[in-house]
């Protein structure tokens, strides 16, 4: 079956403080692995798609990293703005024709200035 | 550029009584839509699936029902809502292709955020 594990659950920074969050996975044939962030009361923002091990996508203070069995969100000098729940998301080769996704419970990030 | 809406932001109802939340998705046709419930401090779960008008697929047994009366808007519903309903409900969709494009990001509204009394 299909999992997504999120570490950790929450996780407090202080500004300018660097730190990674991780996601674990176990799925039959990765088609793609996709990285979201919710703000509260917000439905989740989409930040990236990684495909294949070995990929990096950055966008500002965010890198995305993967691996065969993770992936690593990189969090460099975060700022207050970048308080959000990080979540974290597969899709594997037997999703169906309606691309399924399976979530992890996210990382709740505070960072506080 | 797609949009999607969801309405209402809120909503408080008592229990028994029926419930209808809508999506509506804009600058694009023949989308994948989806339902799901969040539940705090836990993962997105699919409730339901929708690959065109009239076709529904439904993930969980549950007191819950989806609808798709046109190609860009998904309906959920239910004809008595119970305790165990309240949550915070979000809609979703993606382009419905083949290969690489098939392969893309859900891309989500803001959420119903339903609390039952």
């Amino acid at each position: 079956e299909d999992q997504v594990t999120q570490s950790p659950e929450a996780l407090r920074l202080q500004e300018g403080e660097s730190s990674s969050l991780n996601c674990s996975y176990t799925v039959s044939g990765l088609r793609g692995l996709f990285w979201y962030r919710q703000d509260p009361g917000k439905g989740p923002e989409f930040l990236f798609t990684l495909y294949s091990a070995g990929e990096e996508k950055e966008k500002e203070r965010l890198k995305a990293t993967l691996t065969k069995k993770e992936s690593f969100l990189h969090i460099t000098a975060p700022k207050p703005e970048d308080s959000a729940t990080y979540l974290c998301a597969v899709r594997g080769l037997f999703s169906g024709g309606y691309n399924k996704l399976i979530f992890g419970a996210g990382t709740r990030l505070a960072v506080h200035p | 550029s797609q949009t999607i809406h969801q309405w209402p932001a809120t909503l408080v109802q008592p229990v028994g009584s029926p419930l209808s939340l809508e999506c509506t998705v804009e600058g694009t046709s023949n989308p994948n839509l989806y339902w799901y419930r969040q539940a705090a401090g836990r993962g997105l779960q699919l409730l339901f699936y929708s690959v065109g008008i009239g076709q529904i697929s439904s993930e969980v047994p549950q007191n819950l029902s989806a609808s798709r009366p046109q190609d860009r808007q998904f309906i959920l519903s239910s004809k008595k809502l119970l305790l165990s309903d309240s949550g915070f409900y979000l809609c979703a969709w993606t382009p419905r292709g083949r290969g690489s494009s098939s392969n893309q990001p859900q891309h989500f509204g803001d959420g119903t955020r339903l609390s039952i009394l």
